[in-house]
């Protein structure tokens, strides 16, 4: 079974652009999360998908905004990127949303930005 | 707003020792704690996790201890191997009205195990 992809691997920008990043969950995987880990830093929570819906964000400026599809498939777009953005952005998914047994997070092997 | 607090940063033992890293949280309804390891140059991965209606859980060299009341939580290696050298990180789960599936990580305890 495949696990949690990422696109594309690495992208460098300049401040001001915008960018999208890519994100397919494990087959039968509803919820898509994404997060930001800064170099050497920790796993910042962005924002949390389930069936279509933003469930949850995390403490992030509008301008971090994303959407699910109707395959699960999820994707993250950054307006007027900030060097501050820099980092790695790892999505993960899991089986359910109720805080059951299956809602363990795999995570993908993340898009890393560099803005200069 | 919710927060996760993780102790030591840095732990450096000799192979063969024990590894204890230690985490709090602040959100009374957490009720799901995942540990994470991350190699270098790649993805967490799940080691083991504990949801709150058990003190612990053990699977293999790798146990983990929590105590709700005081909202800590605890990850024990033994017989720690050079291979168990990477970034751990707790975590815990956390949200609002949309569910609580939000995953509050601690900053991270970068473990070295020496030959």
């Amino acid at each position: 079974e495949a696990g949690v992809t990422q696109s594309p691997t690495h992208l460098i920008k300049t401040r001001g652009q915008q960018v999208t990043l890519r994100c397919s969950p494990i087959s039968g995987h509803t919820s898509v999360y994404w997060y930001q880990q800064a170099l050497g830093l920790g796993l910042q929570f962005l924002l949390w998908y389930d069936e279509g819906e933003e469930r949850n964000r995390g403490n992030f400026p509008p301008r971090f905004s994303g959407r699910q599809f109707p395959n699960y498939s999820s994707e993250l777009n950054v307006n007027a990127l900030e060097l501050e953005d820099s980092a790695l952005y790892l999505c993960a998914s899991s089986l359910t949303i109720a805080g059951g047994p299956g809602d363990t997070q795999y995570f993908g092997p993340g898009t890393r930005l560099t803005v200069l | 707003g919710e927060n996760v607090e993780q102790h030591p940063s840095t732990l450096s033992v000799q192979e063969g020792d024990s590894a204890v890293i230690k985490c709090t949280y602040s959100d009374s309804a957490s009720n799901y704690f995942p540990w994470y390891k991350q190699e270098l140059g790649k993805r967490p991965q799940l080691i083991i996790d504990i949801r709150s209606n058990v003190g612990e859980k053990k699977d293999q060299r790798i146990a983990v201890t929590l105590n709700k009341t005081a909202k800590h939580f605890s990850l024990h290696i033994t017989e720690t191997q050079p291979e168990d050298s990477a970034v751990y990180f707790c975590a815990a789960n956390s949200g609002g009205t949309g569910g609580y599936n939000k995953l509050i990580f601690g900053a991270g305890t970068r473990l070295a195990v020496h030959p």
